[in-house]
């Protein structure tokens, strides 16, 4: 079974200061990580998928198959970046259904 | 480009009503999903559709819920009859054939009262 887990409901960081994310989850075959964002009033979209390996937004995550985390960071915070984020997993091989966590709410304090 | 769009994007109902969901993918996206959102939570998949093929339904209520995408391209989800429990977002997405990448609709906002 595919299971994502997002520890933190609620996150809050001042602005300029290093923001992660966490994202653990389990799943048996090979995994696809994504990121999804949504701001307020805003439809939610993607951030960053782990297989296109790019910075978004000053954001990374690196798949760490070993500890079956995908946790998102960002070196200095922004205001903007106050929105709720979740992690998914899908199958990389496959047009599966995407599993999504719970979600975390980061809200950068000015 | 509009992207996926959805209608109602509000709606209250009475318990034991019906109430119908539609959305339209954006042009050229085969798979089409239906996700329920509750509050406090991730979306969940309800049901996903390759064309007008209903690949996975094995977490839509079929006792109550139902959908269909007759023609590959726009898509409805119908509720009969609503339960105090169905309150939530109801979010559609697409993406491309063989892709995971998807886009969401705005939602709609289903309150049962």
């Amino acid at each position: 079974a595919q299971r994502v887990t997002q520890p933190e409901k609620l996150l809050s960081v001042f602005k300029g200061a290093p923001v992660e994310l966490k994202c653990n989850y389990s799943y048996s075959g090979s995994p696809e990580l994504f990121w999804y964002v949504q701001y307020s009033r805003q439809r939610l979209q993607l951030l960053l998928r782990h297989i296109s390996r790019e910075s978004i937004k000053g954001f990374t995550a690196d798949l760490n198959k070993g500890e079956t985390s995908f946790h998102l960071k960002k070196p200095f915070a922004q205001e903007e970046d106050s929105a709720m984020y979740y992690c998914a997993l899908g199958a990389y091989f496959g047009n599966e259904k995407l599993t999504f966590g719970t979600g975390t709410r980061l809200t950068i304090i000015p | 480009e509009a992207g996926v769009v959805q209608s109602p994007r509000y709606k209250i109902i009475e318990k034991k009503q019906p109430v119908a969901f539609w959305c339209n993918p954006i042009s050229g996206h085969n798979t089409l999903y239906w996700y329920l959102q509750n509050l406090g939570q991730g979306p969940e998949l309800l049901i996903r559709y390759e064309n007008e093929e209903a690949v996975d339904d094995s977490q839509l209520p079929k006792d109550r819920f139902s959908a269909e995408r007759l023609k590959g391209v726009d898509s409805t989800l119908k509720i009969q009859p609503a339960e105090l429990g169905d309150s939530a977002v109801y979010l559609c997405a697409s993406s491309l054939d063989g892709r995971n990448e998807q886009f969401f609709g705005p939602g709609t906002r289903l309150t049962v009262l």
